[in-house]
């Protein structure tokens, strides 16, 4: 059974810096995409960054660019966010979703797993 | 939102209802288009990929279709279970990211 297992939310001060993590079981970690969605209170479904089954490939939305990193540990079956110089804005549950085939950008792919998330709050 | 899709929705059980989300060339009219379900508090589910594919588990009471820089969810068969806020997704190659519509929240009357 796949499962993705989000932890590392929590509250921070405007700037501020957090790592989430995504544990991953049930399947061959490697051969999948995997990303990373958010939703702010209130508002909908934003995707946030996506990162290659080989992580040889990253890709990110223009309003996280230069703050986030994604990367992933395929010997540990675990994905990561680093989020650096948070906002207010940035507050939201951030999803961890597998896509199915091993490149972000793949035509026909999608989202077919997701995690529970894990809340991130950045407020003084 | 780079999908753009109506706030919301509404039906009574038994009803048919559809959900449309349009784009533009760079994403809808050139990638295909999935749609997610997503109860409050809970991991959003994937319902339809490829424009009309339903993964397995998925009942057929739900089905995609699209046309040029449009796509739409059909949802037959209203149950009060439907009562959730459908996302559709796709990829935009002018961004090179994923681009969600911003929701409709189905209510069942």
């Amino acid at each position: 059974e796949v499962q993705l297992l989000e932890s590392g939310g929590g509250m921070v001060q405007p700037g501020g810096s957090l790592r989430l993590s995504c544990d991953a079981s049930g399947f061959t970690f490697t051969y999948f995409a995997m990303t990373w969605v958010r939703q702010a209170p209130g508002k909908g479904l934003e995707w946030v960054s996506g990162i290659s089954g080989s992580a040889s490939s990253t890709h990110y939305a223009d309003f996280v660019k230069g703050r986030f990193t994604i990367s992933r540990d395929n010997s540990k079956n675990t994905l990561y966010l680093q989020m650096n110089s948070l906002r207010a804005e940035d507050t939201a549950v951030y999803y961890c979703a597998r896509l199915l085939s091993a490149l972000v950008e793949t035509p026909g792919n999608r989202f077919d797993y997701w995690g529970q998330g894990t809340l991130v709050t950045v407020s003084s | 939102s780079v999908l753009t899709q109506a706030p919301s929705a509404s039906g009574t059980p038994g009803q048919r209802v559809t959900i449309s989300c349009s784009g533009s060339s760079s994403n809808i009219g050139s990638n295909t288009v999935s749609w997610y379900r997503h109860f409050p508090g809970m991991a959003p589910k994937l319902l339809i990929y490829m424009n009309n594919q339903r993964p397995s588990g998925v009942p057929d009471r739900f089905s995609g279709s699209a046309s040029g820089t449009s796509t739409s969810l059909a949802i037959s068969g209203l149950q009060s279970e439907d009562e959730a806020t459908y996302y559709c997704a796709a990829w935009d190659d002018t961004l090179n990211a994923w681009v969600f519509g911003g929701g409709t929240k189905l209510t069942v009357l």
